[in-house]
């Protein structure tokens, strides 16, 4: 079974903190995604990458940094974690040609809690 | 640019009810559309998807007809359980531009009671 896993489904972390949450998927896909969910909000696109040490910026990707060094992980960084940085947050990915079939695959949900 | 609409929630519904919750959207292009189903505490799954006009996808139980002439994807059931209860996103992807990319609704939650 396909799969896109995240390390951790809860996490707490002080204000201040450096914070990696980290995302890998076993289906060779190109496309890599990192969305945060809340309340009321949906879902808003904060970095997403196309290949190998590509990146691009999403809707909010104000406080956030993203790494991929390697195809299948793709990792989001908090540079000094904020208490409105507590959300959920969701990786995804996809086929480069075939998302228009497809759509995306997600993972389970990092909950992060600023404190 | 593109965007999907879908009313608003919470739904709450009886089991065995019916259910119909809207999505609407608007997309340059001809879109492939999906629905997707997220679970308390888990990430989003895919339901169904429809790529081209009149296609209707299904699964579960659930089933969505894709309309172009009202730029519509509604989700419908005819018996839900309490099983069911849960938020659901309607999607779209673009066949052209940002090609690799969904467009989400904001989300329905539903929420069915015994």
């Amino acid at each position: 079974d396909v799969k896109v896993t995240q390390s951790s489904r809860y996490l707490v972390k002080r204000t201040g903190e450096k914070v990696f949450l980290e995302c890998v998927q076993d289906m060779d896909h190109e496309n890599m995604f990192w969305y945060r969910q809340d309340p009321g909000l949906g879902l808003r696109l904060i970095y997403f990458s196309y290949d190998v040490k590509m990146k691009e910026k999403g809707d909010i990707p104000e406080g956030y940094s993203v790494s991929r060094e390697k195809k299948e992980r793709f990792s989001l960084i908090l540079e000094s974690a904020s208490t409105n940085q507590t959300s959920m947050y969701l990786c995804a990915s996809s086929l480069h040609r075939d998302t228009y079939n497809y759509g995306y695959t997600f993972g389970s949900g990092t909950r992060l809690t600023v404190v | 640019g593109d965007s999907v609409t879908q009313m608003e929630g919470p739904v709450t519904l009886s089991e065995e009810a019916c259910l119909t919750i809207n999505c609407t959207y608007t997309a340059t292009g001809y879109p492939s559309l999906f629905w997707y189903v997220q679970y308390p505490g888990e990430g989003l799954q895919l339901l169904l998807k429809a790529t081209k006009a009149d296609d209707k996808g299904s699964n579960k139980g659930f089933e969505a007809t894709y309309r172009k002439e009202t730029t519509s994807f509604h989700l419908e059931k005819g018996s839900v359980q309490v099983s069911d209860s849960a938020v659901y996103f309607c999607a779209l992807s673009a066949r052209t531009g940002t090609a690799s990319k969904l467009t989400f609704g904001t989300g329905t939650r539903l929420q069915v009671t015994l």
